[in-house]
């Protein structure tokens, strides 16, 4: 059964990086045929993929549009997790964050399972 | 960017009832569909995926259907665990969408 814990601080200041980590337990960061993600969400834009990293021979990254050039999701298989950080945060990156597995192989998934979850208030 | 659209935005019901949620892509997602539960404070949880492929563990009183740009969940016989709030997700590529979700609450 494949668990994901997420850690990192609920607290960021405007303009600072935002970094959250999701530890997975079941399967490993490296697999072939996974994904791993990031979503986020808030009342103003409900549910919002960020983001995602995957092996295939090689590490890949996929990012949304809407965050491509604040956003990094780095593996680490020392400690079989993934990592978020995104920089020059506003409040309007105020939002609950998940990490989720993509089960699948293709281009796009549905997630399963999730973190429990991390609200991240972005507040001087 | 696909664009996710759920129809009611709230829905009220009792216990026993059947329920149907809409779900509509702003083009074409063939059977790339995800349908989750999401309960106050708690992450969402899958129930169906493929469009029509209920989740290992999920009861069979859900199913769905669909296929293109039309989508529906339906609930067939409400217990008290599944008032909640419903989300659909397009993974027809890899920037994925969700709709905005339908509340569902008791009558």
């Amino acid at each position: 059964q494949v668990q994901l814990q997420q850690s990192g601080p609920g607290l960021v200041k405007p303009s600072q990086t935002l970094s959250l980590t999701c530890a997975i337990s079941g399967d490993s960061v490296s697999s072939n045929s996974a994904a791993w993600n990031w979503i986020r969400q808030s009342p103003s834009r409900g549910l919002e993929w960020l983001g995602r990293t995957y092996y295939r021979s090689k590490w890949y990254n996929d990012y949304a549009v809407s965050v491509k050039s604040r956003i990094t999701i780095n593996p680490d298989t020392s400690k079989n997790q993934f990592s978020l950080q995104l920089n020059s945060v506003t409040p309007e990156d105020t939002a609950v964050y998940y990490c989720a597995r993509g089960p699948k192989t293709a281009a796009g998934t549905e997630f399963d399972p999730w973190g429990q979850g991390t609200l991240v208030t972005v507040s001087s | 960017a696909i664009r996710m659209t759920q129809s009611p935005s709230s829905l009220s019901a009792s216990t026993g009832d059947r329920v149907t949620i809409t779900c509509r892509a702003s083009q074409g997602i063939s059977s790339y569909l995800a349908w989750y539960q999401q309960k106050p404070g708690k992450a969402p949880k899958l129930l169906i995926y493929a469009a029509s492929t209920l989740q290992s563990g999920v009861p069979s009183r859900f199913s769905g259907s669909g296929s293109g740009t039309d989508f529906t969940l339906t609930i067939s016989c409400l217990q008290s665990e599944d008032f909640a709030t419903y989300y659909c997700q397009q993974y027809y590529s890899y920037s994925v969408s969700f709709g905005q979700g339908t509340k569902l609450e008791i009558k």
